[in-house]
């Protein structure tokens, strides 16, 4: 089963709430990845979290707290965003974190900033 | 650290073929290929490694040159479900191995 699952789906919050999205893979991948993606762009990296601790913070701005609960969770916290962040949030999980490695991605979250 | 693919859009008629080629300032240690069509995440295509080993589909092939940090992507005899933004990804031991996607191709196929 390859499959990474991300929910909510869609998320609209305004800029004073405090929101999480939420990834899961059960393929036993000891590196999960954030990207954010904005139209018509490639996904851009913020996180990578390599068997549960954090191995890159793409310099992302601290209104984005990522947590790994344990290998199979991933979470991102939101906190105080701007309507610049909406976006599609782009899971995603290898076997490690190596570059021979695919990389799988979850369908993503919708994100709309009001 | 991104990978710049041509070209940026291509439209091809049904059964044509199209190359796409990607290109980095930095020694490669991988390149994989992925295509995203509109409002859905993207899907692996294809992953190419330093020293030749090649995965993939059978209509889909990729080279991969380290001398010249490039790779490309040939669709043959392309179909309407080939339409969608095609990206690869890099990886170089300059960045710490880590992946970036690269610029982007747009490919539509028509009828």
């Amino acid at each position: 089963d390859t499959e990474v699952t991300q929910t909510p789906k869609h998320l609209v919050m305004g800029m004073t709430n405090k929101k999480s999205l939420k990834c899961e893979q059960h393929m036993g991948h000891r590196a999960m990845y954030w990207y954010k993606q904005k139209a018509k762009k490639p996904p851009e990296l913020m996180f990578v979290y390599s068997y549960e601790k954090l191995s890159i913070n793409e310099s992302v701005p601290s209104r984005f707290s990522p947590e790994c609960p344990n290998s199979s969770l991933l979470n991102l916290h939101l906190h105080a965003l701007q309507p610049e962040d909406s976006a599609l949030y782009l899971c995603a999980s290898s076997q490690v974190q190596y570059s021979g490695n695919t990389i799988y991605f979850g369908e993503g979250s919708w994100l709309t900033v009001v | 650290q991104q990978p710049v693919q041509s070209p940026q859009a291509v439209i091809l008629r049904e059964g044509e073929d199209a190359v796409i080629n990607c290109s980095s300032s930095k020694a490669l240690y991988s390149v994989h290929w992925y295509r995203q069509k509109h409002g859905e995440a993207p899907v692996f295509l294809m992953i190419l490694l330093k020293g030749g080993e090649q995965k993939g589909h059978e209509k889909i092939s990729a080279s991969f040159n380290e001398k010249k940090q490039q790779s490309s992507l040939y669709l043959t005899a392309s179909q309407l479900s080939y339409s969608g933004t095609y990206f690869c990804g890099t990886a170089s031991p300059n960045t710490g191995n880590q992946f970036y996607f690269g610029t982007g191709t747009s490919l539509t196929v028509i009828p």
